[in-house]
């Protein structure tokens, strides 16, 4: 059972780049969930999707997008990257509201 | 508005030196409260959700309990493989599907 598989694992862009980060999940979860991890900021919401077919916005969604391709998969997309957007990126998943996520193993991005 | 708060930062302790870590929330109104630990270079790891004031989960070393105000994972004797980052997190009434993260309490255990 591989749970939550994030694409790539690490990876450097240079100021002004596009990038898309893959997840996809194998538990027929419903809810879906990317968050960034910065030191001393904690786990921060991006976007989420309650369900297939919707998403929101989270706490820091500026420059990023992303689509619920289907019930599964979960991208996120960065389309000008800046160095304030270095950081580590987590893609979760859910099925209830009254279970707590599974985490990928997350994607480490640079941008210089 | 609604926050959630870990104390300390870091904790050191000795094998067998047990302690607890703290979560302390303002929230409007309390639907779960999440624990999580995490590994270096890791994602985190679900641990336990406490729904009500009064409820106590326990998981080896680890128990969880849940005041209106806070939560404490107390960790019981423990081992060198008990070091990590423990994260608390909070689903409250009215804030959608979806949990807000404490920066963590970083714990080490020394032999």
């Amino acid at each position: 059972n591989a749970g939550v598989t994030q694409t790539p694992k690490f990876q450097v862009l240079k100021t002004g780049q596009s990038m898309t980060l893959q997840c996809a999940q194998d538990m027929n979860h419903n809810s879906m969930y990317w968050y960034r991890q910065d030191p001393g900021m904690g786990l921060r919401l991006i976007y989420y999707s309650a369900s297939e077919g919707t998403t929101d916005k989270g706490e820091v969604p500026n420059g990023y997008n992303v689509s619920r391709l289907n019930k599964r998969e979960f991208s996120l997309r960065l389309e000008s990257a800046a160095p304030s957007q270095t950081s580590v990126y987590f893609c979760a998943s859910r099925d209830t509201t009254e279970d707590g996520y599974t985490f990928g193993s997350g994607t480490r991005l640079t941008v210089v | 508005e609604d926050q959630v708060t870990q104390s300390p930062e870091a904790l050191r302790l000795q094998e067998g030196e047990s302690s607890s870590l703290n979560c302390s929330y303002t929230v409007s109104g309390l639907r779960g409260l999440f624990w999580y630990r995490q590994d270096p270079g890791k994602g985190p790891e679900f641990l336990f959700t406490l729904y009500s004031a009064g409820e106590e989960k326990e998981k080896e070393r680890l128990k969880a309990t849940l005041t209106k105000k806070e939560s404490f994972l107390h960790i019981t004797a423990p081992k060198p493989e008990d070091s990590a980052t423990y994260l608390c997190a909070v689903q409250f009434t009215g804030g959608g599907n979806k949990l807000t993260f404490g920066t963590g309490t970083q714990l080490k255990v020394e032999l």
